[in-house]
């Protein structure tokens, strides 16, 4: 059974302060990894994909550890508005032939900036 | 944003109704996605449509029927669901692409919450 692991928190961060999150798979035929965000009472967004070599957008910063099956995504200088749960989120690509595959998503580490 | 719309947005029914929930994609993508949202769980994969076949369900009770008449809509069939089936039902798209390849990118829609007396 696939599984993705995440601690729910909720971690309690002050404005600017650097966060990170990490978030474990069990399956090693993985071959996709994202980090998305769900605001309250949303739909949940793509944040960022994830690359073997680590891949940095802005203040976020996505990096995977194949060997240890972990991904970890941190945030720098914590804005209010990166208040959200953030889904760490994996795929593999087991079809052949065309077809689509779906997302196999953790239950979410819930992030609270303070002011 | 109205890359895909699902509707309604809220539904409340009893055990013994059957209803049926919408979803249309307006970005151009050949996949499409029934995702369930529970408290305190994961998103769980439904049903997975490419190229408007079904190419996976993940062992989705048969009170859940899925139908996907062109690449732009998608639906949602319910008869005779349990409390248990309360949650946000999700939609989702995304392009596959040629060759086998298909983007990751999933665009969701807003969601279904759904509550079952």
């Amino acid at each position: 059974r696939k599984e993705v692991e995440q601690d729910p928190g909720p971690f309690n961060v002050p404005e600017g302060a650097t966060v990170a999150f990490n978030c474990t798979y069990s399956n090693s035929a993985s071959q996709s990894f994202f980090w998305y965000r769900q605001d309250c009472r949303k739909e949940p967004k793509l944040l960022m994909s994830v690359y073997s070599s680590g891949n940095e957008d802005g203040r976020f910063t996505a990096q995977l550890n194949r060997a240890s099956q972990y991904i970890s995504l941190l945030i720098r200088d914590s804005k209010l508005s990166d208040s959200a749960t953030y889904l760490c989120v994996v795929t593999e690509h087991t079809y052949s032939g065309g077809g689509a595959d779906g997302l196999t998503f953790g239950k979410g580490t819930h992030l609270i900036i303070q002011p | 944003e109205t890359g895909v719309t699902q509707t309604p947005r809220h539904l409340v029914m009893g055990m013994t109704n059957k209803k049926s929930l919408k979803c249309e994609q307006h970005l151009g993508h050949n996949a499409m996605y029934w995702y369930k949202q529970s408290a305190k769980k994961p998103l769980e994969l439904m049903f997975v449509y490419s190229l408007e076949e079904r190419v996976e369900n993940n062992s989705v009770p048969s009170r859940f029927s899925p139908e996907c008449p062109n690449s732009s809509h998608l639906f949602l069939h319910l008869h005779t669901l349990q409390p248990e089936d309360s949650a946000l039902y999700l939609c989702a798209s995304s392009q596959e692409l040629a060759g086998g390849t298909f983007t990751d990118t999933q665009y969701f829609g807003p969601g279904t919450r759904l509550t079952v007396l």
